[in-house]
């Protein structure tokens, strides 16, 4: 199947700081990629769609100007989380969508654990 | 807006048992119905998916899953597990033009030896 990188793999970062997600699609073109975020011991929470060339959608309650996604090509998408704080400590999954002759399949990366002190 | 249940939290089963995992959707138009695992450390993989026709879908490692419209269910089964599915299993589901994915709460599947 396809690939999906997430870098970094772990950050830690002081709080106020912003921090950079990276989001690759290693074998495939992905106009649409997406970022979760994940809890412990919970499902994963869809924040945004990334879109290749425009500006990114959002889901109901997640703060645009604190979550930045820039999709720059169509093999990767960041998110930069600005002044961070403690309780954006948490672990980001992006996906990335494969457009296949009338299916699709999302891949996953491995994600990130962001831990903000 | 989809919404996605999972009935079980953590399952414990003994290798060789049969597993049944429950997922139930709540939406009004046509879907398309996921199942994920993730196993320990590692990301979210496909098991198998439902766009449309025969509603036992099969999928990998022996996992399927049978879509029942009227209950709105999209279950996953395996008649025998083994220690190597341990994981997180997730449902997930998106309406039919949307490629946005809403996630069930996942179930523990915990296969001891």
């Amino acid at each position: 199947g396809a690939v999906v990188s997430q870098h970094p793999s772990r950050v830690i970062c002081k709080s106020g700081t912003s921090v950079k997600i990276e989001c690759r699609s290693l074998d495939f073109q992905a106009t649409t990629m997406f970022w979760y975020r994940q809890f412990p011991k919970k499902s994963l929470m869809l924040m945004a769609t990334s879109n290749e060339g425009s500006k990114a959608t959002y889901e109901q309650g997640v703060e645009k100007d604190k979550f930045l996604i820039n999709h720059a090509s169509l093999t990767l998408s960041t998110l930069t989380v600005t002044s961070a704080h403690p309780e954006d400590s948490s672990f980001y999954i992006c996906s990335a969508l494969e457009l296949d002759r009338g299916s699709y399949e999302q891949y996953f990366g491995p994600g990130t654990r962001l831990t903000v002190t | 807006a989809q919404s996605v249940s999972q009935h079980n939290h953590h399952v414990i089963l003994s290798e060789a048992a049969s597993l049944e995992l429950g997922c139930n959707y709540s939406y009004g138009g046509t879907v398309n119905l996921f199942w994920y695992v993730q196993y320990p450390g590692q990301h979210l993989q496909l098991l198998l998916k439902y766009f449309s026709g025969d509603p036992l879908v099969k999928g990998i490692k022996g996992f399927e899953a049978e879509f029942i419209k009227s209950k709105f269910s999209f279950n996953l089964r395996k008649p025998s597990v083994q220690w190597s599915d341990t994981a997180e299993y997730f449902c997930a589901v998106n309406a039919r033009n949307d490629y946005k994915l809403s996630f069930g709460a996942g179930t523990t599947v915990t296969v001891r030896a």
